[in-house]
């Protein structure tokens, strides 16, 4: 199998801050990765998809790239609403994995 | 809008059986793959499970690989999960959602727990 690693597992910033996480790739995936973020007690919510489209509605202060093994998720200006935990899940070859996730929290 | 609700969770004992179902609605199910992810508690995402928009083609996590059997009736417009010989290991929130085009859970549930323990 794929293993996915994020890091860092815990990030704290402020809102305005530029922040950038990573995820790792076991083996390439090409560009067949996505980014979910999620809430506590709610179901994760796409952000981005093949390393670095958009979701639907999503804000364009975020952003991905990468390709291979090795991608970043950009948060250009933080927002209150961004604090919460986010994965990358590589979606290139059965079984898909999801990296450990990070946690967003605020400084 | 596109809505999937899943139910069946609840408290089962080790080595027993549970079927989850997610019944879904505002697109039109048999033209999507749809998946199974779960999440033990205070911990990450894993997912568990893809059947095919046919389907004719399944592929399960490795934790689960020979023990869940995943299913769908397009008629009911509703997916399963069969989950057989159950462990602790296995209690978690399970999601269903939706696949999109290429390959990613586009749509969520709202996530149903199941828990394992005697």
């Amino acid at each position: 199998d794929i293993q996915m690693t994020q890091s860092p597992s815990t990030l704290s910033a402020s809102v305005g801050d530029r922040v950038t996480i990573t995820c790792r790739a076991s083996q390439s995936i090409s560009s067949w990765l996505a980014w979910y973020q999620q809430k506590p007690g709610k179901a994760p919510n796409l952000l981005i998809y093949k390393a670095s489209i958009l979701g639907t509605g999503v804000p364009s202060r975020f952003s991905g790239s990468g390709s291979g093994t090795e991608f970043t998720l950009t948060i250009s200006s933080l927002q209150p609403d961004d604090f919460a935990t986010y994965y990358c899940q590589q979606y290139h070859i059965y079984p898909y994995t999801f990296g450990q996730g990070t946690n967003l929290e605020i400084k | 809008q596109v809505q999937l609700v899943e139910s069946g969770g609840g408290v089962v004992q080790p080595g027993r059986s549970l079927r989850l179902s997610c019944a879904v609605s505002g697109f039109t199910f048999s033209s999507y793959a749809v998946h199974w992810v779960r999440q033990a508690p205070g911990k990450g995402l894993e997912w568990v499970a893809i059947i095919s928009s046919d389907g004719s083609k399944k592929y399960y996590a490795d934790s689960v690989n020979g023990r869940f059997i995943i299913s769908r009736d397009d008629s009911k417009n509703t997916l399963y999960l069969q989950m057989n010989s159950l462990a602790t290991e296995d209690t978690a929130v399970y999601y269903c959602a939706r696949g999109s085009g290429s390959g990613t859970q586009e749509y969520w549930g709202q996530g149903t727990l199941v828990t394992v323990s005697s």
